[in-house]
């Protein structure tokens, strides 16, 4: 069964330092998210992805954050400067054309330490 | 503006009784609805959804939901609860804008623990 890949699973760096988290949507879908979810809280929407550029952002996506489809498989949240506050589970997702409704499908997550 | 409340952050059942996770909606808009499950260290994982149609939606692991527009509820049952259900439930709306975006709004989780 296709599936959202989501690299690395777990990064710790240090405050300041540049982060880019790396995800391999389903390969027919055209519809990219980022999702976040800090410990113990609900999960927050970052960003959504079509057609090669930004179609809503929340008010979370600030100047430090950017997404990029490099090269038509991959999909990276980059992350300028870490705060202590980015530390939290970051998902991807993706939705294919045929998934009018919204479903969302979501890797596993990539665990985001800041120290 | 769409959101979801759950009532209840933290829920314990015994292995075989009911399981009752209850959800809200706010929607200007005919919502649709979605229960997730995230296992402990796990992405989250649909376990049903209702857009239109029968308001009773079956899903996974021998879980459904009843979407009630009167009461906007989406409440999530399973009659009997099996040690394997202790996870984290997420109920989501998303508005079809018609535009690229369809995002998800969650709630803030139900954490359901199930005691032997």
């Amino acid at each position: 069964e296709p599936e959202v890949t989501q690299t690395p699973s777990h990064q710790v760096t240090q405050m300041g330092q540049e982060v880019i988290l790396r995800c391999v949507p389903i390969s027919n879908h055209l519809y990219f998210y980022w999702y976040r979810q800090i410990l113990g809280q609900k999960v927050e929407f970052l960003v959504s992805f079509y057609n090669n550029e930004i179609s809503e952002k929340s008010e979370i996506f600030d100047d430090q954050f950017s997404v990029e489809r490099p090269d038509g498989s991959n999909f990276t949240l980059k992350i300028r400067s870490t705060k202590l506050e980015d530390s939290a589970m970051y998902f991807c997702a993706s939705r294919g054309t045929g998934s009018p409704t919204g479903e969302l499908f979501f890797g596993e997550g990539s665990r985001l330490t800041v120290l | 503006a769409q959101s979801v409340t759950q009532l209840g952050s933290h829920v314990s059942v015994s292995e075989g009784a009911l399981v009752l996770l209850r959800c809200n909606y706010s929607s200007s808009v005919p919502p649709y609805l979605f229960w997730y499950v995230q296992y402990p260290n796990q992405g989250l994982q649909l376990l049903l959804k209702y857009t239109t149609g029968a308001t009773l939606v079956k899903g996974i692991n021998g879980f459904e939901a009843e979407f009630k527009k009167s009461e906007t509820s989406f409440h999530l049952t399973k009659p009997s609860a099996h040690m394997s259900d202790a996870a984290e439930y997420f109920c989501a709306v998303s508005v079809n804008y018609g535009g690229a975006t369809n995002k998800l709004i969650f709630g803030t989780g139900t954490l359901l623990a199930v005691q032997p």
